[in-house]
Protein backbone atom coordinates (compact mmCIF):
# COMPACT_ATOMS: atom_id res chain seq x y z
CA UNK A 1 0.00 0.00 0.00
CA UNK A 2 0.79 3.28 -0.48
CA UNK A 3 3.02 4.96 2.69
CA UNK A 4 4.47 7.77 3.82
CA UNK A 5 8.32 7.60 4.70
CA UNK A 6 10.91 9.86 5.78
CA UNK A 7 14.35 9.90 4.41
CA UNK A 8 16.45 10.20 7.32
CA UNK A 9 15.91 8.59 10.84
CA UNK A 10 18.14 10.78 12.53
CA UNK A 11 19.52 14.47 12.16
CA UNK A 12 21.58 16.39 14.80
CA UNK A 13 22.10 20.38 14.25
CA UNK A 14 23.87 22.95 16.06
CA UNK A 15 22.00 25.01 18.38
CA UNK A 16 21.33 28.09 17.00
CA UNK A 17 21.34 26.52 13.40
CA UNK A 18 18.43 26.10 10.90
CA UNK A 19 16.88 22.20 10.33
CA UNK A 20 15.44 21.11 7.89
CA UNK A 21 13.68 17.74 7.88
CA UNK A 22 12.29 15.40 4.79
CA UNK A 23 9.58 13.58 4.32
CA UNK A 24 8.22 11.59 1.18
CA UNK A 25 4.72 11.00 0.43
CA UNK A 26 3.58 8.41 -2.34
CA UNK A 27 -0.27 8.78 -2.11
CA UNK A 28 -0.93 10.81 -4.74
CA UNK A 29 -4.58 11.62 -3.75
CA UNK A 30 -3.36 13.39 -0.69
CA UNK A 31 -4.50 16.85 -0.29
CA UNK A 32 -3.52 17.57 3.37
CA UNK A 33 -0.22 17.46 4.93
CA UNK A 34 0.63 17.58 8.97
CA UNK A 35 4.32 17.65 10.66
CA UNK A 36 4.10 16.20 14.44
CA UNK A 37 6.24 16.91 17.27
CA UNK A 38 6.80 13.98 19.63
CA UNK A 39 8.75 14.09 22.90
CA UNK A 40 10.06 11.23 25.23
CA UNK A 41 6.79 9.52 26.95
CA UNK A 42 4.54 12.57 25.09
CA UNK A 43 1.94 12.09 22.48
CA UNK A 44 2.66 13.93 19.40
CA UNK A 45 2.00 17.12 18.80
CA UNK A 46 0.50 19.23 15.81
CA UNK A 47 3.05 21.16 14.20
CA UNK A 48 2.07 22.70 11.27
CA UNK A 49 -0.27 21.60 8.65
CA UNK A 50 -0.11 22.68 4.42
CA UNK A 51 -2.88 22.32 2.23
CA UNK A 52 -2.05 20.80 -1.38
CA UNK A 53 -3.36 24.04 -2.89
CA UNK A 54 -0.29 25.77 -0.88
CA UNK A 55 3.48 25.52 -1.67
CA UNK A 56 4.74 27.30 1.66
CA UNK A 57 3.63 27.57 4.68
CA UNK A 58 5.09 29.97 7.75
CA UNK A 59 4.36 29.46 11.65
CA UNK A 60 6.50 30.86 14.20
CA UNK A 61 10.01 29.80 13.39
CA UNK A 62 9.06 26.78 11.74
CA UNK A 63 8.21 26.45 7.35
CA UNK A 64 6.81 23.94 6.00
CA UNK A 65 7.37 23.69 1.84
CA UNK A 66 5.29 21.23 -0.28
CA UNK A 67 6.41 20.30 -3.75
CA UNK A 68 3.86 18.04 -5.58
CA UNK A 69 5.55 17.25 -8.71
CA UNK A 70 7.94 14.54 -6.60
CA UNK A 71 5.61 14.29 -3.14
CA UNK A 72 7.77 16.20 -1.32
CA UNK A 73 7.21 17.66 1.70
CA UNK A 74 9.86 19.49 4.39
CA UNK A 75 9.69 21.15 7.82
CA UNK A 76 12.38 23.65 8.36
CA UNK A 77 12.82 24.93 11.92
CA UNK A 78 15.22 28.02 12.50
CA UNK A 79 17.12 28.95 14.94
CA UNK A 80 17.11 25.37 16.74
CA UNK A 81 16.79 25.12 19.98
CA UNK A 82 17.06 22.28 22.66
CA UNK A 83 13.65 22.00 23.24
CA UNK A 84 13.47 21.44 19.59
CA UNK A 85 15.11 18.13 20.15
CA UNK A 86 12.16 15.06 19.65
CA UNK A 87 10.69 12.77 16.63
CA UNK A 88 9.06 14.75 14.03
CA UNK A 89 6.47 12.91 11.82
CA UNK A 90 4.74 13.99 8.87
CA UNK A 91 1.23 12.55 8.12
CA UNK A 92 -0.77 12.73 4.86
CA UNK A 93 -4.19 12.39 4.26
CA UNK A 94 -7.24 13.41 2.27
CA UNK A 95 -9.45 15.95 3.51
CA UNK A 96 -12.39 14.59 1.39
CA UNK A 97 -12.78 12.01 2.83
CA UNK A 98 -12.98 9.94 6.29
CA UNK A 99 -9.93 10.38 8.80
CA UNK A 100 -6.96 7.77 7.53
CA UNK A 101 -3.87 10.16 8.31
CA UNK A 102 -0.86 7.74 7.29
CA UNK A 103 2.46 8.73 9.56
CA UNK A 104 5.93 8.49 8.40
CA UNK A 105 8.29 6.67 10.27
CA UNK A 106 9.81 9.64 11.71
CA UNK A 107 13.30 11.49 12.14
CA UNK A 108 14.95 12.00 15.73
CA UNK A 109 16.23 15.49 15.53
CA UNK A 110 18.94 15.96 18.20
CA UNK A 111 20.38 19.42 18.93
CA UNK A 112 23.34 19.89 19.87
CA UNK A 113 24.98 22.26 22.59
CA UNK B 1 -8.79 23.85 28.08
CA UNK B 2 -7.68 20.50 29.72
CA UNK B 3 -5.93 18.10 26.95
CA UNK B 4 -6.77 14.73 25.86
CA UNK B 5 -6.44 12.49 28.77
CA UNK B 6 -5.80 8.90 28.28
CA UNK B 7 -6.27 5.96 31.21
CA UNK B 8 -4.47 3.78 32.69
CA UNK B 9 -1.01 5.44 31.25
CA UNK B 10 0.82 2.43 31.94
CA UNK B 11 -0.75 -1.45 31.14
CA UNK B 12 0.70 -5.10 31.52
CA UNK B 13 -1.42 -8.10 30.89
CA UNK B 14 -0.45 -11.75 29.59
CA UNK B 15 -1.42 -13.02 26.58
CA UNK B 16 -5.15 -13.96 25.95
CA UNK B 17 -6.27 -11.62 28.55
CA UNK B 18 -8.29 -8.75 27.18
CA UNK B 19 -8.14 -4.77 27.70
CA UNK B 20 -9.64 -1.94 27.55
CA UNK B 21 -8.12 1.89 27.34
CA UNK B 22 -10.07 5.13 27.98
CA UNK B 23 -9.54 8.17 26.32
CA UNK B 24 -11.54 11.66 27.17
CA UNK B 25 -11.25 14.14 24.70
CA UNK B 26 -10.74 17.70 24.41
CA UNK B 27 -13.84 19.58 25.66
CA UNK B 28 -15.84 20.11 22.55
CA UNK B 29 -14.14 17.72 20.32
CA UNK B 30 -16.42 15.23 18.86
CA UNK B 31 -13.99 12.61 17.12
CA UNK B 32 -11.45 10.94 18.69
CA UNK B 33 -9.36 8.33 16.30
CA UNK B 34 -7.07 5.82 17.85
CA UNK B 35 -3.29 4.94 16.74
CA UNK B 36 -0.87 2.09 17.62
CA UNK B 37 2.78 3.20 17.81
CA UNK B 38 5.08 0.32 17.56
CA UNK B 39 9.12 0.57 17.08
CA UNK B 40 8.65 -1.47 14.06
CA UNK B 41 5.18 -0.28 12.46
CA UNK B 42 5.01 3.44 13.93
CA UNK B 43 2.17 5.18 13.76
CA UNK B 44 -1.10 3.28 12.94
CA UNK B 45 -4.53 4.03 12.80
CA UNK B 46 -6.67 1.83 14.19
CA UNK B 47 -10.44 3.86 14.14
CA UNK B 48 -12.17 6.78 14.44
CA UNK B 49 -15.71 7.59 15.89
CA UNK B 50 -17.93 10.88 15.67
CA UNK B 51 -20.82 11.35 17.49
CA UNK B 52 -20.90 7.59 18.33
CA UNK B 53 -20.44 5.85 15.46
CA UNK B 54 -17.24 4.13 13.63
CA UNK B 55 -16.52 6.34 10.82
CA UNK B 56 -13.40 4.98 9.65
CA UNK B 57 -11.06 1.80 10.41
CA UNK B 58 -7.50 0.72 9.83
CA UNK B 59 -6.06 -2.58 8.80
CA UNK B 60 -6.39 -3.95 12.34
CA UNK B 61 -7.73 -7.83 13.07
CA UNK B 62 -11.23 -7.77 14.49
CA UNK B 63 -9.42 -8.17 17.99
CA UNK B 64 -9.44 -4.39 17.62
CA UNK B 65 -12.95 -2.93 18.75
CA UNK B 66 -13.80 0.56 20.10
CA UNK B 67 -17.06 2.37 21.30
CA UNK B 68 -17.75 6.24 22.21
CA UNK B 69 -20.14 7.71 24.58
CA UNK B 70 -22.68 10.43 24.25
CA UNK B 71 -19.75 12.58 26.14
CA UNK B 72 -17.53 11.35 23.31
CA UNK B 73 -15.58 9.84 25.48
CA UNK B 74 -14.19 6.47 23.66
CA UNK B 75 -12.77 3.57 24.83
CA UNK B 76 -10.75 0.77 22.88
CA UNK B 77 -10.82 -2.81 24.01
CA UNK B 78 -8.55 -5.44 22.40
CA UNK B 79 -9.69 -9.35 23.40
CA UNK B 80 -7.27 -12.28 23.31
CA UNK B 81 -3.96 -10.36 23.58
CA UNK B 82 -0.88 -10.96 22.07
CA UNK B 83 2.88 -10.40 22.72
CA UNK B 84 2.19 -8.23 19.28
CA UNK B 85 -0.07 -6.05 21.11
CA UNK B 86 3.00 -4.23 22.93
CA UNK B 87 2.78 -0.80 22.01
CA UNK B 88 1.59 2.68 22.86
CA UNK B 89 -1.97 3.46 22.19
CA UNK B 90 -2.46 6.69 21.40
CA UNK B 91 -5.94 8.85 21.51
CA UNK B 92 -6.61 11.94 19.19
CA UNK B 93 -9.27 13.75 19.87
CA UNK B 94 -10.35 16.84 16.79
CA UNK B 95 -13.38 19.06 16.25
CA UNK B 96 -15.37 16.92 13.28
CA UNK B 97 -13.98 13.69 11.59
CA UNK B 98 -12.81 15.08 8.60
CA UNK B 99 -8.55 16.29 7.83
CA UNK B 100 -8.39 19.76 7.82
CA UNK B 101 -7.02 23.26 8.32
CA UNK B 102 -8.83 24.30 11.34
CA UNK B 103 -9.27 20.72 12.16
CA UNK B 104 -6.45 19.67 13.64
CA UNK B 105 -5.68 16.50 15.77
CA UNK B 106 -4.79 16.82 19.38
CA UNK B 107 -3.02 13.55 20.39
CA UNK B 108 -3.18 12.26 24.31
CA UNK B 109 -0.13 11.25 26.18
CA UNK B 110 -0.78 7.07 25.69
CA UNK B 111 -1.50 4.22 27.17
CA UNK B 112 1.90 2.20 27.15
CA UNK B 113 0.74 -1.86 27.02
CA UNK B 114 2.98 -4.30 27.40
CA UNK B 115 1.77 -7.83 26.71
CA UNK B 116 3.89 -10.89 28.46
Amino acid sequence: GESVGLHLPTLSVQEGDNSIINCAYSNSASDYFIWYKQESGKGPQFIIDIRSNMDKRQGQRVTVLLNKTVKHLSLQIAATQPGDSAVYFCAEGQSGSARQLTFGSGTQLTVLP
Amino acid sequence: KAGVTQTPRYLIKTRGQQVTLSCSPISGHRSVSWYQQTPGQGLQFLFEYFSETQRNKGNFPGRFSGRQFSNSRSEMNVSTLELGDSALYLCASSLAFRPGAGNEQFFGPGTRLTVL
